[in-house]
């Protein structure tokens, strides 16, 4: 079955620490994206990438770095520098394509909820 | 500049009746989408719905309706005879033709459906 994995699904870090958090993807996607959500908040963009090896910077992208070495793969590291990190994080892919792309949806992995004490 | 508001944080709705959940969206673009998606307690988003900005007729899916009035730059999600599961955050998306393949995001409004 085609989807998007991300893991792990719980993370714990000391503060001060960077971590990855992995996302994967067989749908043959070109564009893939990273999500950051608060409690009871909306999905506020941290980066995104249409195509391997190119990646832009989203709404919140500071304290956050990201690699798309591969098309299935668009690793999200969160940094010492993030301030407040302790979040919700989701890992989308979508198609792109033109004036056809506007009806493509993002189909979204299950989520990594990060803490970091 | 595009943007999302879903002026509704919270809803309640009695189980069986139907419930409309408020978006409208900003944008100077004539070519967009408009997307609607559920995202139960467990945190998943599942999409439910699409609009595109020619599209003449509402979309429909299953119970999910799309009330969509362009001159009011309104995309509200309508859902029929609610039920239990429906108990949950929606989000309201746009995605521009001119735009770099980034979709802007409502705050959502967290649905609540009473037996």
């Amino acid at each position: 079955d085609g989807g998007i994995t991300q893991s792990p699904k719980y993370l714990f870090r000391k503060e001060g620490q960077n971590v990855t958090l992995s996302c994967e993807q067989n749908l043959n996607h070109d564009a893939m994206y990273w999500y950051r959500q608060d409690p009871g908040q909306g999905l506020r963009l941290i980066y995104y990438s249409q195509i391997v090896n190119d990646f832009q910077k989203g709404d919140i992208a500071e304290g956050y770095s990201v690699s798309r070495e591969k098309k299935e793969s668009f690793p999200l590291t969160v940094t010492s520098a993030q301030k407040n990190p302790t979040a919700f994080y989701l890992c989308a892919s979508s198609r792109t394509g033109g004036t056809s792309g506007i009806s493509y949806e993002q189909y979204f992995g299950p989520g990594t909820r990060l803490t970091v004490t | 500049a595009q943007k999302i508001t879903q002026t509704q944080p919270g809803m309640f709705v009695q189980e069986k009746e139907a419930v409309t959940l408020d978006c409208t969206y900003d944008t100077s673009d004539p070519s967009y989408g408009l997307f609607w998606y559920k995202q139960p307690s467990s945190g998943e988003m599942i999409f439910l719905i699409y609009q595109g900005s020619y599209d003449q007729q509402n979309a429909t899916e299953g119970r999910y309706s799309l009330n969509f009035q362009k001159a009011r730059k309104s995309a509200n999600l309508v859902i029929s005879a609610s039920q239990l599961g429906d108990s949950a955050m929606y989000f309201c998306a746009m995605r521009e033709v001119s735009g770099t393949y980034k979709y802007i995001f409502g705050t959502g409004t967290r649905l609540k459906v009473l037996a």
